[in-house]
């Protein structure tokens, strides 16, 4: 699978658009991007996944580049509760989903 | 849809003895579940690949006597932490897939913390 590379760390204001970038830029054709976050001593969380289009659901939004070599998780109001370490995650159909490798992600603070 | 329940959330246990951690898929059947052990400040690492009516698939440097898997039936994975010993005090997750582009579900964890 394709390595990401993230910020370690970013601060958001609360209410404002946490926007969380990834850079893989070796990912291939069948490759998939996945966004997980782990609130302090809970397990990951799923937040969104894409392929080439830009998604949205009720927690995220997810814009990848046209070329596929990064990609933007948005939190368009952040609230407090949004404080986590934040995964970006590219995996393709024939690997072990398992072995997924989460890395340091970046640590999002919301701040009030 | 896709939730994952592991239990207990947490558990403390005297040094020597073994503790058995729950992983249930609610609302979808899992052939496959995985396995992680978090140590403080650390990201995630797989332990064990969990296969329903099969062995698990262990990654290297784990011990498959030390940390028993079982996967019974298509909804519950079970890891056996045998004779444990305070280094094994860590914070164990569990997850599974619906599919093979499907993402990963994870349950909420359980701290162990051997005295």
């Amino acid at each position: 699978d394709a390595k990401t590379t993230q910020p370690t760390s970013m601060d958001c204001a609360e209410g404002r658009a946490a926007n969380l970038p990834c850079n893989h830029s070796t990912i291939s054709g069948n490759e998939y991007v996945y966004w997980y976050r782990q609130i302090h001593s809970q397990g990951p969380q799923y937040i969104i996944h894409g392929l080439k289009n830009n998604e949205t659901n009720e927690m995220a939004s997810l814009i990848i580049t046209e070329d596929r070599k990064s990609s933007t998780l948005i939190l368009p109001h952040a609230t407090l509760r949004d404080t986590a370490v934040y995964y970006c995650i590219v995996r393709g159909a024939n690997t072990n989903a398992g072995k997924s490798t989460f890395g340091d992600g970046t640590t999002l603070t919301v701040k009030p | 849809g896709a939730v994952v329940s592991q239990h207990p959330s947490w558990v403390i246990c005297k040094s020597g003895t073994s503790v058995k951690i729950e992983c249930r898929s609610l609302d979808f059947q899992a052939t496959t579940m995985f396995w992680y052990r978090q140590f403080p400040k650390q990201s995630l690492m797989l332990m064990a690949t969990s296969n329903e009516g099969s062995k698990a698939t262990y990654e290297q440097g784990v011990e498959k006597d030390k940390f028993l898997i079982n996967h019974a039936s298509l909804t519950l994975s079970t890891l056996t932490v045998t004779s444990a010993h305070p280094e094994d005090s860590s914070f164990y997750i569990c997850s599974a897939s619906t599919g093979s582009y499907s993402p990963l579900h994870f349950g909420n964890g359980t701290r162990l913390t051997v005295t």
